[in-house]
């Protein structure tokens, strides 16, 4: 069974750049959450697709957006960047909706200079 | 809106101490509450999940409970070792549309041999 992926591992854009993580899901799973974490924060909730549909979004702008493949991998795309989009992003996976436990990739670490 | 507290920021302890870690939350309709290790710069280690209908799981040295009717829950360590050393965070799952986790800051842990 594999786990969740996610990639790049690190990259540095500059500010006004766009950016697109990439993140697969742990086999069966059809959810996928995106969280952005800034340091010495805990994990703040962007969005989540479940069956390729957004099925919530946090208090994030509209720069903030994604999307989920039939194969329930996941894109998370950024525009626009500003300097405190630097983060690190994690991407969760899970079956379903509710009460299933959701499990985490290694993050990407995002810099904007 | 959920609200997730874990007080103090950091702690630490040596070698061979028991420890309990706390964890409030403010609303108490929730599927489970999870908690997490997260190492410098890693992603999210899932260590323990509690459904909303249990007391408590324990994995090896780890135990942790929950009384949703008080919003807490308790991640107890036993004979801490230098390896825990590590922040962790408990994330409880909301319930409704928007299924999502939400964090608390993280508390992290230093052992001392």
């Amino acid at each position: 069974e594999t786990g969740v992926t996610q990639s790049p591992t690190h990259l540095i854009k500059t500010r006004g750049q766009q950016v697109t993580l990439r993140c697969s899901s742990q086999s069966g799973h059809n959810t996928v959450s995106w969280y952005q974490q800034a340091l010495g924060q805990g994990p703040q909730f962007i969005f989540q697709y479940y069956r390729e549909e957004e099925n919530g979004r946090g208090n994030f702008p509209p720069r903030f957006s994604g999307l989920q493949f039939p194969n329930y991998s996941s894109e998370l795309n950024v525009n626009a960047l500003e300097l405190d989009d630097s983060a690190l992003y994690l991407c969760a996976s899970s079956f379903g909706l509710s009460s299933y436990e959701q499990y985490f990739g290694p993050g990407t670490r995002l810099t904007v200079t | 809106k959920q609200e997730v507290t874990q007080i103090p920021a950091a702690l630490s302890v040596p070698e061979g101490e028991n420890l309990v870690l706390n964890c409030s939350f403010t609303d108490s309709a929730i599927y489970n509450l999870q908690w997490f290790r997260q190492d410098p710069g890693k992603g999210l280690t899932s260590l323990l999940l509690i459904q909303s209908s249990q007391r408590e799981q324990t994995s090896g040295r780890l135990n942790a409970s929950l009384d949703k009717s008080s919003g807490r829950s308790t991640l107890y360590i036993a004979a801490s070792q230098p390896g825990d050393s590590a922040t962790y965070l408990c994330a409880v799952h909301g319930t409704g549309a928007n299924s999502k986790l939400t964090f608390g800051k993280g508390i992290t842990l230093s052992v001392r041999p």
